[in-house]
Parts: structure tokens; C-alpha cells; sequence
């Protein structure tokens, strides 16, 4: 019973390439997320949905985009992947937008050769 | 934004009580302390949450001065598998642009 999959765990690909990664929450929570974790461990929000409705962009490039098709997914689409896109991607929702608890889903290795 | 400040790592023993600090000294009215745990490879997992005084459910207790300048987790009689890297965070529900984790405490717990 995963609460919040995601798709691929693993990502290597070159320079240029376009790739998604797939997320997918059973809890029926509102609001999802996207997280970027660099080597050094920080995390950081990209992303999040709540609703169908974007209310979170941070700074990121707008190579990065986040596709809900319904409540219960959030994809995130990466156009023109560099070396810096190199990181561990985490998706999580929460049922009271971003007071209340986040569940995180198992992180996508996105490797950028 | 309220910015958090934690100790980069911390030792302990097993059966002891560990006791991790977050500056927090730009917390806003609205904003809650929350605090997450990350094992290697795993996603965040949430600990414990609180607004001011003290919190506690089975597996930590939080607490939270009146100036709410900073926060405690407090992690009694610790084990081997409590080795992760704790995250506090600060937030507010209307301001989801302003969730910023720390840069976290990596606990390492010696038999």
C-alpha cells in the first residue's frame, strides 16, 4: 500500500535529453509537491499543486514544469537537461496544504552525463 | 523568511536522550515548526509538528519557547535505527512559496 510513488527511481541520461518523472499519491491529499535534493543534502521545493491549481514556483528554470492530469498525480517534465539538473527528486502531498504533514515518496535519482 | 539554523551533526549512545535545536529567530505569527527525519536513500519522513509549549506523540517530544525564537526536538532513549538526518522547517499554510528546510542534523547513534 504505497502512499506516494514515483517513477523512475533511477534516471541517467545526456545533456539535452527531455525526460519526466511520474508521481502518483493514494492518500487523497489535496496538495502535492516537488522537491530537489542537491549533493550537499539541501532540499528544496520546486513545486506545488494544489486542487490543479499551481500555488508554489520557485526560482527554478522554466525547463522544469509540473503536469497534473488529476488530484492524485504530478508529473514533472524536464526539458534540456544540463549536468546541474543532476540530483535526487522527491514528490509528497499533504492533505492541509503545506501546515499540515507531508508524505515523501521514495526520490528519483536523476543522473545528467 | 523565516531561515533555520541547526547543528550540522550530532553523537550519541544508545538509551540516551538526544536533544536537537533550531534557530528560528524570523519566525512569523502564523508559521508552525515542523521537524522531519531522512534515512539515506528514503524521502523525509515527519516527526512531529507545534506551534508554541509542547508537543509530544510515541516517538519525540517538541518544545517550543514563548518567544518561539527556537524549537527542541527531543528524542528519548534513542536506538541505532534513530542514525538519519533530522529537518526543521517553518511554515505557514498561505505562504507555500516560503517552506524552506535547513540544511538538517545528521544524528549518528553508537551502540
Amino acid at each position: 500500500d504505497t502512499a506516494v510513488s514515483q517513477t523512475p527511481k533511477y534516471l541517467v541520461t545526456q545533456m539535452g535529453n527531455d525526460k519526466s518523472i511520474k508521481c502518483e499519491q493514494n492518500l487523497g491529499h489535496d496538495t502535492m509537491y516537488w522537491y530537489k535534493q542537491d549533493s550537499k543534502k539541501f532540499l528544496k521545493i520546486m513545486f506545488s499543486y494544489n486542487n490543479k491549481e499551481l500555488i508554489i514556483n520557485e526560482t527554478v528554470p522554466n525547463r522544469f514544469s509540473p503536469k497534473s492530469p488529476d488530484k492524485a498525480h504530478l508529473n514533472l517534465h524536464i526539458n534540456s537537461l544540463e549536468l546541474g539538473d543532476s540530483a535526487v527528486y522527491f514528490c509528497a502531498s499533504s492533505r492541509d496544504g503545506t501546515r499540515g504533514e507531508q508524505y515523501f515518496g521514495p526520490g528519483t535519482r536523476l543522473t545528467v552525463t | 523568511l523565516a531561515k533555520t539554523t541547526q547543528p550540522i551533526s550530532m553523537d550519541s549512545y544508545e538509551g540516551q536522550e538526544v536533544n536537537i535545536t533550531c534557530s528560528h529567530n524570523n519566525i512569523a505569527t502564523n508559521d508552525y515548526i515542523t521537524w522531519y527525519q531522512q534515512f539515506p536513500s528514503q524521502g523525509p519522513r515527519f516527526i512531529i509538528q507545534g506551534y508554541k509549549t509542547k508537543v509530544t506523540n510515541e516517538v519525540a517530544s517538541l518544545f517550543i519557547p514563548a518567544d518561539r525564537k527556537s524549537s527542541t526536538l527531543s528524542l528519548p532513549r534513542v536506538s541505532l535505527s534513530d542514525t538519519a538526518v533530522y529537518y526543521c522547517l517553518v511554515g505557514e499554510d498561505s505562504s507555500a512559496s516560503k517552506i524552506i528546510f535547513g540544511s538538517g542534523t545528521r544524528l549518528s547513534i553508537r551502540p
